[in-house]
C-alpha cells in the first residue's frame, strides 16, 4: 500500500548537534510538507515543495534546511541554529490534481533535545 | 486564509457515552479531515471527507458543505478513545488556503474515564 513513512517515531539529540527527520511517500505526489507541532498548539508549516529541486519556505522555517533531491524524499535538518527544536514533526504529501491537494499524512517524529 | 474553529477544546466523559467533536471553517473546501493523535504519539489520519458521511468501527464522521461544518462522532466510546481529535480543511486552490492550502484546527483533547 502507498504511503508516507517517517523515521524514526522517536529522537533524542544533545543540544547543539544537528539532526535529520527522514520522509519518505511512494505515492508519486508532487508536493511535500513540514510541519511542527508545540504542546497545546496546531500545526505549522516549515518547509514546503512542490516540485523536485524547488522548495518554499514557510510560516516557521528559522533553524531548519530541507532537500529535495528525489521525488519520493523531503529530509529535514533541525540545525543548532533551532532555538527550540524539542516538538513534534509531521510530513505529509499532495498531489495537486486540478484544483484538489489530495492530502496524504506520516505519523510524525517525536525529537526531544536535551 | 481559512479560519478553522474546533469545538469543545477539552472534552471528559465516560466510558460509553456518545461524543460528538465539532469542525467549522470560513471558505469553501475541497477536503476534509479528521486526524487522532494519541499522547505522546503519532498522527493517525480517521477520515477524509468531500461529502456526506464516513463510518469506521464507533467513528462516524460527518460534513456539511454548505454550513462548512463537520462533526466527529464516537460512539460507545472507551478510554483507548482518549487522544486529541485534529481537524484539518483542503481549501480549494487559490482560494482561501495558505501557501498549502492546509489549515489544521488546534484540536479536541478528550478524556474518557472508566
Amino acid at each position: 500500500d502507498g504511503g508516507i513513512t517517517q523515521s524514526p517515531k522517536y529522537l533524542f539529540r544533545k543540544e547543539g548537534q544537528n539532526v535529520t527527520l527522514s520522509c519518505e511517500q511512494n505515492l508519486n505526489h508532487d508536493a511535500m510538507y513540514w510541519y511542527r507541532q508545540d504542546p497545546g498548539q496546531g500545526l505549522r508549516l516549515i518547509y514546503y515543495s512542490q516540485i523536485v529541486n524547488d522548495f518554499q519556505k514557510g510560516d516557521i522555517a528559522e533553524g531548519y534546511s530541507v532537500s529535495r533531491e528525489k521525488k519520493e524524499s523531503f529530509p529535514l535538518t533541525v540545525t543548532s541554529a533551532q532555538k527550540n527544536p524539542t516538538a513534534f514533526y509531521l510530513c505529509a504529501s499532495s498531489i495537486p490534481a486540478g484544483l484538489i491537494y489530495g492530502y496524504t499524512f506520516g505519523s510524525g517524529t517525536r525529537l526531544t533535545v536535551v | 486564509k481559512n479560519e478553522v474553529e474546533q469545538s469543545p477544546q477539552n472534552l471528559t466523559a465516560q466510558e460509553g457515552e456518545f461524543i460528538t467533536i465539532n469542525c467549522s471553517y470560513s471558505v469553501g473546501i475541497s477536503a476534509l479531515h479528521w486526524l487522532q493523535q494519541h499522547p505522546g504519539g503519532g498522527i493517525v489520519s480517521l477520515f477524509m471527507l468531500s461529502s456526506g458521511k464516513k463510518k469506521h468501527g464507533r467513528l462516524i464522521a460527518t460534513i456539511n458543505i454548505q454550513e462548512k461544518h463537520s462533526s466527529l462522532h464516537i460512539t460507545a466510546s472507551h478510554p483507548r478513545d482518549s487522544a486529541v481529535y485534529i481537524c484539518a480543511v483542503e481549501s480549494l486552490m487559490y482560494s482561501g488556503g495558505g501557501a498549502d492550502g492546509l489549515t489544521f484546527g488546534k484540536g479536541t483533547h478528550l478524556i474518557i474515564q472508566p
